[in-house]
């Protein structure tokens, strides 16, 4: 089955700076790829989605790129700020089911001031 | 305002003693979903419903169940709690709509989650 691999685990960087989280996935068949943003005591919330008929798609700070060749996409992150920090999850969507998601294990993006 | 409301947000309980968590919607979503979230694990389906008495086990069904009697609220219930059912809990939803056209995935909409602690 479908296995989504999420680097790294954790991630520190200066406010300002520019954070790339990555993932890879198994299933070739994946068609849909969201990134979900879980700030403390909240539930996740997704923040961009790509579809695997496009490369990149960006909104305002954010921005995702997908390689289906290579199978892995990635988030990125520019101007970095305090409110950035929170868990990212990636997701891969399972071919023939509706809403069928595995997440990746999450990465703790931490910006200091 | 939209949104899914899970209850209670914290638990702390006894190995057996059977436990119920909420979960209601306000969006009319046809499809109900819970998840676990553990360390390193990311975050796992338990159960899901595509609409009213309409369940389907996810990918760690063990230990619980669901109900879907009303198309708003999705309980989740663990019959006889174990130690290994410590974790955070999520309820999602998302309509189902133009899947073809969408590639069979929406948003999901997911509550603020439901601590629960097994001694």
């Amino acid at each position: 089955g479908e296995n989504v691999e999420q680097h790294p685990s954790t991630l520190s960087v200066q406010e300002g700076d520019s954070a790339v989280i990555k993932c890879t996935y198994s299933d070739s068949a994946s068609n849909y790829f969201p990134w979900y943003k879980q700030e403390l005591g909240k539930g996740p919330q997704l923040i961009i989605d790509i579809r695997s008929n496009v490369g990149e798609k960006k909104d305002q700070r954010i921005a995702v790129t997908l390689n289906k060749t290579a199978k892995h996409f990635s988030l990125h992150i520019t101007e970095t700020q305090p409110e950035d920090s929170a868990v990212y999850f990636c997701a891969a969507s399972i071919p023939g089911g509706f809403q069928k998601l595995v997440f990746g294990t999450g990465t703790r993006l931490l910006v200091s001031p | 305002e939209a949104q899914v409301t899970q209850n209670p947000r914290y638990l702390i309980t006894v190995t057996g003693k059977k436990l119920t968590v909420t979960c209601s919607q306000n969006m009319n979503h046809e499809y109900m979903s819970w998840y676990r979230q553990d360390p390193g694990l990311g975050l796992r389906q338990i159960y899901y419903s595509m609409n009213v008495e309409v369940t389907d086990k996810g990918d760690v069904p063990e230990g619980y169940k669901v109900s879907r009697k009303e198309k708003r609220n999705f309980p989740l219930i663990l019959e006889s709690p174990s130690p290994n059912q410590t974790s955070l809990y999520f309820c999602a939803s998302t309509p189902i709509r133009t899947l073809e056209n969408l590639g069979g995935a929406n948003v999901l909409t997911f509550g603020a989650g439901s601590r629960l602690t097994v001694l």
